[in-house]
């Protein structure tokens, strides 16, 4: 079946550092999405990647897609404390409904 | 639109009793989806429906699991008898598309405890 890969499944980082989390998955995608959750919320939107080797920029967030349309990054320029969460890769495979990924929990030390 | 509205907010109940979840999702979005999350087992999906017609329940876990979606503004989830296994939060979601083109709107959730 259909599966895909969230490392790492958590990641405690200074404010101010780097972050990125990997989406991989074992067959080709037809469009992946990043979500973010906060402690005791709900998933929430952030972007849909289509293209192969597509990249996007939501202010201090990047997201790539991998040219082969198997995998999927999303790197976090200088944390900040309101990045805490759960990030959550959603991924379509052509043809089938959405799954989610496990998700990467990221907390911050200010 | 005030987004995917679900209810109640929280539910306690004994093992052995009925528990109805409930969901109003955006308007306009034809597909609504019931997810269930766990520590365990992060977000599964339970069934889905597009244009209010059920178009995948294997994600259904038992016969103790059923959904419905008698219109296209209101969908809801049962479980019946509920065991303390199906503790979990269960969040709704709605889109315009099956693969979530434009992104899942998620409802804020049903946290059940069985106990």
């Amino acid at each position: 079946g259909q599966q895909v890969m969230q490392i790492p499944q958590y990641q405690h980082v200074q404010e101010g550092e780097d972050f990125t989390t990997y989406c991989n998955s074992s067959t080709t995608l037809s469009n992946i999405q990043w979500y973010k959750q906060r402690p005791g919320g709900h998933p929430v939107f952030l972007i849909q990647l289509v293209k192969s080797g597509e990249v996007k920029k939501q202010k201090r967030l990047t997201f790539q897609f991998g040219e082969a349309k198997k995998n999927s990054s999303l790197h976090i320029t200088a944390t900040q404390t309101t990045d805490v969460g759960t990030y959550f890769c959603a991924v379509s495979v052509y043809n089938n409904d959405m799954r989610f990924g496990a998700g990467t929990r990221l907390t911050v030390k200010p | 639109d005030a987004g995917v509205i679900q209810s109640p907010r929280h539910e306690v109940t004994e093992m052995g009793q009925e528990v109805t979840l409930r969901c109003k999702p955006i308007s306009g979005h034809d597909y609504l989806f019931w997810y269930r999350q766990t520590m365990m087992r992060g977000l599964e999906l339970l069934i889905y429906f597009n244009n209010n017609v059920p178009i995948d329940d294997s994600g259904m876990p038992e016969d103790r699991f059923s959904a419905k979606m008698p219109n296209a503004s209101f969908s809801t989830l049962k479980i019946q008898p509920s065991e303390p296994r199906d503790s979990a939060v269960y969040f709704c979601a709605s889109s315009f598309m099956w693969d979530g083109s434009g992104g899942y709107t998620f409802g804020s959730g049903t946290r059940l405890t069985v106990v």
